[in-house]
């Protein structure tokens, strides 16, 4: 079975620093995707950055990217320039290829700090 | 109009009551899914239907009974509920359950508290 690990049920960040929010995960499967999903107060998750295990290139998305170690089972985002909108619950997720099985974190409550 | 539209955003019910959640999808998707959320708890994945086919029950209890008439529509029945089962219910769909499934798009949820 696969398990989505978050550390770090609540974090705050200054407007316009840089925050790290960490991600592990447990599989034995070689082929999957890794996701980060953003909730923000009014409830709709949407995605935020995706990650194919089988690109060793950092997916990126403007403000957002990711530091992905497969080897370590890690994948941690990393918001830029922090703004009061990426106030959420963020959730990382684990999808085996192919499947309809997504595995979520318990997630980490950010707080953008004016 | 918004992707994935889930009605009604909130529901108080009693425990004898009998109530029915809905969504529905606009993006031309092909698998849809109920997900339970509780606080402090992982999404907990409830039902998938694939072309109208459920392909994933979780184990889920049989007071909760899903409907998929069609690709674009999933309904969630409720009856005899506890008071346990108060949670958000996320509604998601996706291009289709094999191959290159792709993102979860969710709803916004319907927020459900059993008195």
């Amino acid at each position: 079975a696969q398990t989505v690990t978050q550390s770090q049920p609540e974090m705050s960040v200054q407007e316009a620093e840089t925050v790290t929010l960490s991600c592990t995960y447990d599989t034995s499967e070689n082929n999957y995707y890794l996701f980060w999903y953003k909730q923000p107060p009014s409830r709709q998750m949407i995605l935020v950055i995706r990650q194919e295990a089988y690109k060793q290139q950092n997916a990126t998305e403007n403000r957002f990217s990711v530091n992905f170690q497969k080897a370590a089972k890690s994948f941690s985002l990393k918001i830029s320039d922090s703004q009061l909108g990426d106030t959420a619950m963020y959730f990382c997720a684990f999808m085996k290829e192919p499947g309809n099985q997504f595995y979520f974190g318990t997630g980490t409550s950010l707080t953008v700090i004016p | 109009e918004t992707g994935v539209t889930q009605t009604p955003r909130h529901l108080v019910m009693g425990m004898t009551n009998k109530k029915s959640l809905k969504c529905e999808q606009h993006l031309g998707h092909n698998a849809m899914y109920w997900y339970k959320q509780s606080a402090k708890k992982p999404l907990e994945l409830m039902f998938v239907y694939n072309f109208k086919e459920q392909t994933e029950n979780n184990s889920v209890p049989s007071r909760f009974s899903p409907e998929c008439p069609n690709s674009s529509h999933l309904f969630l029945h409720l009856h005899t509920l506890q008071p346990e089962d108060s949670a958000l219910y996320l509604c998601a769909s996706s291009r289709s359950t094999s191959g290159r499934t792709g993102e979860l798009f969710f709803g916004e949820g319907s927020r459900l508290t059993v008195l």
